[in-house]
């Protein structure tokens, strides 16, 4: 099955600690893309790839990091630096063909304890 | 800077009713998606939206795009309660590339018997 798989699905990370959220997906796209989900907002851009070894920062940068170093997987890491970083984390892919839509993973629950 | 807007953020209506949700964006944009999220779930593409007039149905919805309003609309069709869910529409930016989207906050919307 094609698909994009997000993990782990629930994640709590203790204050000061880095963790990484992981994204893979077998469906041949080009372009990976992280998401943050707050309770009640919409998804806000972290950071997207649109080619291997390529990365962008999206709006709400700070205080994560990625790496590209595969056309499957786009890991997302959250840093110490992040102030308030409890949200509900998306990852997505598309082909780089012009207008393409995203595919979605089903997310990773991220708790500060 | 993209800016997207629902309305309404909140919908509750019966079974059997007709209504429309709205989504305006702020600067030109070529391509409009909608998607669907169950509660604590990832986000199920709708429709995708590529010109100006589109209009695209799928059961009791239907979606259609104004470039020249910068609108577009989600209309349900004789609501039945497991097309309860939240909503967003999500703009890209002109061009087609694989940059991100900009997602408006949602509307979520509750069928009730």
């Amino acid at each position: 099955d094609g698909g994009i798989t997000q993990s782990p699905k629930y994640l709590f990370r203790k204050e000061g600690q880095n963790v990484t959220l992981s994204c893979e997906q077998n469906l041949n796209h080009d372009a990976m893309y992280w998401y943050r989900q707050d309770p009640g907002q919409g998804l806000r851009l972290i950071y997207y790839s649109q080619i291997v070894n390529d990365f962008q920062k999206g709006d709400i940068a700070e205080g994560y990091s990625v790496s590209r170093e595969k056309k499957e997987s786009f890991p997302l890491t959250v840093t110490s630096a992040q102030k308030n970083p409890t949200a509900f984390y998306l990852c997505a892919s598309s082909t780089d063909r012009a207008y393409s839509e995203a595919f979605f993973g089903q997310g990773t629950r991220l708790t500060v304890v | 800077e993209l800016k997207v807007e629902q309305n309404p953020l909140f919908l509750s209506m019966q079974e059997g009713k007709n209504y429309t949700i709205y989504c305006n964006y702020s600067t030109t944009s070529d391509r409009l998606y909608w998607y669907r999220q169950d509660p604590g779930k990832s986000l199920e593409s709708l429709f995708v939206l590529l010109s100006n007039g589109a209009v695209k149905q799928e059961g009791r919805l239907m979606a259609s795009l104004d470039t020249k309003a910068r609108l577009s609309t989600l209309h349900i069709t004789a609501a039945v309660h497991d097309l309860s869910a939240t909503y967003f529409c999500a703009v890209g930016d002109s061009g087609g590339g694989a940059d991100g989207l900009t997602f408006g906050k949602g509307t979520h919307l509750i069928i009730q018997p």
